[in-house]
């Protein structure tokens, strides 16, 4: 049972190139969520799923989109660097029950864009 | 909007102390209150999550108290440990139609335990 996981670890982009965060969950969580955090900022909501082919809008999501095509991933993709998404990127995920509503995170995306 | 605050920002104390991290929130109709520790250059931990209903929860040595009314909430360390030393957040959950806002956080508290 690995969690949550996220790939690639680290990356380093060129303003203006595109990118993919793939995130991935083993719990059968039906929520998935995308957070971003930067010093002094802590972490915001940029995305997030409640289902299978479902995405909604969170606090930051400008310059991000997603795709939840299967119940276990969450897809995070920028279509056009910016130095201003130079940042770690964190996925997470939780259940719909009251029992299992504890978000588990996983260990993060660290982004730089040049 | 929903503002999370945590006070202190940093803390330094001697092992073995007993401590408390607060945070406050400025919209009561919360869903839930969750606490994490983050390791530097690590992800976040789940440490004890209060749904809206409860006024604590414990876990070992942790503590976490809601006060929904106030806006507050804390969360009591008692004899502190070295291995304790790690930056503690706070976040909210709101009541949503769609059932599955995500959380806002508040800046955390870096604590650090002198051995």
């Amino acid at each position: 049972n690995a969690g949550v996981t996220q790939t690639p670890k680290f990356r380093v982009l060129k303003t203006g190139q595109s990118m993919t965060l793939l995130c991935a969950q083993d719990m059968n969580h039906e929520y998935m969520y995308w957070y971003r955090q930067d010093p002094g900022m802590g972490l915001r909501l940029i995305h997030y799923s409640v289902g299978e082919g479902t995405t909604a809008k969170g606090e930051v999501p400008d310059g991000y989109n997603v795709s939840r095509l299967k119940k276990q991933n969450f897809l995070l993709g920028l279509e056009s660097a910016a130095p201003s998404q130079t940042s770690v990127y964190f996925c997470a995920s939780s259940g719909r029950a009251l029992s299992t509503d504890t978000q588990y995170f996983g260990p993060g995306t660290r982004l730089t864009v040049l | 909007k929903q503002e999370v605050t945590q006070i202190p920002a940093a803390l330094s104390v001697p092992e073995g102390e007993n401590l408390v991290l607060n945070c406050s929130f400025t919209d009561s109709a919360i869903y839930n209150l969750q606490w994490f520790r983050q390791d530097p250059g690590k992800g976040l931990t789940s440490l004890l999550l209060i749904q809206s209903s409860q006024r604590e929860q414990t876990s070992g040595r942790l503590n976490a108290s809601l006060d929904k009314s106030s806006g507050r909430s804390t969360l009591y360390i008692a004899a502190s440990q070295p291995g304790d030393s790690a930056t503690y957040l706070c976040a909210v959950r709101m009541y949503s139609g769609g059932g599955a806002d995500g959380l806002t956080f508040g800046k955390g508290t870096h604590l650090i335990i002198q051995p």
